[in-house]
């Protein structure tokens, strides 16, 4: 069954302490891997996709790395305002037009002060 | 995003009654789509749309219908509205040329069905 875990579900950090939250997944092959921001009252917002194992993307704060079977967002000196829940989703590969993102349930980011 | 813009924000109501929730978009995208929101469960794909002619169900289509008015309007309706449809409904548009991938989400609709 394709699946996608996001761990922790929550995670306190201190301003500028740098951190990793993690997504795992399991599916029939990988057409991409895709990282949402979340604030709260609000849709989620695109952040990055990653198609294949070895690839990074950055922006600003945020760095995010690809494996076979996992990628992190990590999070480097993160401020106040990074806090928000973090949303990572697949797109299986199921041939043809392949129209779906499996969502994993999120890492609850806090930054404090 | 007030690109894409959902009514009502907010909606309590009873069970069996009949509801539409409402997606505009002005970002000129053909594609658009209806996700839900539950905690612990993450967002589901219920319907999508490619254009105007062509609607498509998701993984949980069953107690709802979806209308494309437009190119830039995707309502969702719940015929007969059930309390375990009470979640947080999200409408996003993507673009052909970036894929299905980089989708644009709407601020979403809170429904309560008592």
């Amino acid at each position: 069954e394709d699946q996608v875990t996001q761990s922790p579900e929550a995670l306190r950090l201190q301003e500028g302490e740098s951190s990793s939250l993690n997504c795992s997944y399991t599916v029939s092959g990988l057409r991409g891997l895709f990282w949402y921001r979340q604030d709260p009252g609000k849709g989620p917002e695109f952040l990055f996709t990653l198609y294949s194992a070895g690839e990074e993307k950055e922006k600003e704060r945020l760095k995010a790395t690809l494996t076979k079977k996992e990628s992190f967002l990590h999070i480097t000196a993160p401020k106040p305002e990074d806090s928000a829940t973090y949303l990572c989703a697949v797109r299986p590969n199921y041939g043809g037009a392949t129209n779906k993102l499996i969502f994993g349930t999120g890492t609850l980011l806090a930054v404090q002060p | 995003d007030a690109d894409v813009t959902q009514t009502p924000r907010n909606r309590i109501t009873k069970t069996g009654k009949r509801i539409m929730l409402e997606c505009s978009q002005t970002k000129g995208h053909d594609r658009m789509y209806w996700y839900r929101q539950d905690p612990g469960l993450g967002l589901r794909l219920i319907y999508y749309s490619f254009d105007v002619k062509d609607i498509n169900k998701g993984e949980i289509s069953d107690g709802y219908s979806v209308s494309r008015q437009a190119q830039a309007k995707f309502s969702l309706s719940l015929e007969s509205a059930i309390p375990n449809q009470t979640a947080l409904y999200f409408c996003a548009t993507s673009d052909p040329p970036r894929g299905f991938n980089e989708q644009f989400f709407g601020p979403g609709t809170r429904l309560t069905v008592l």
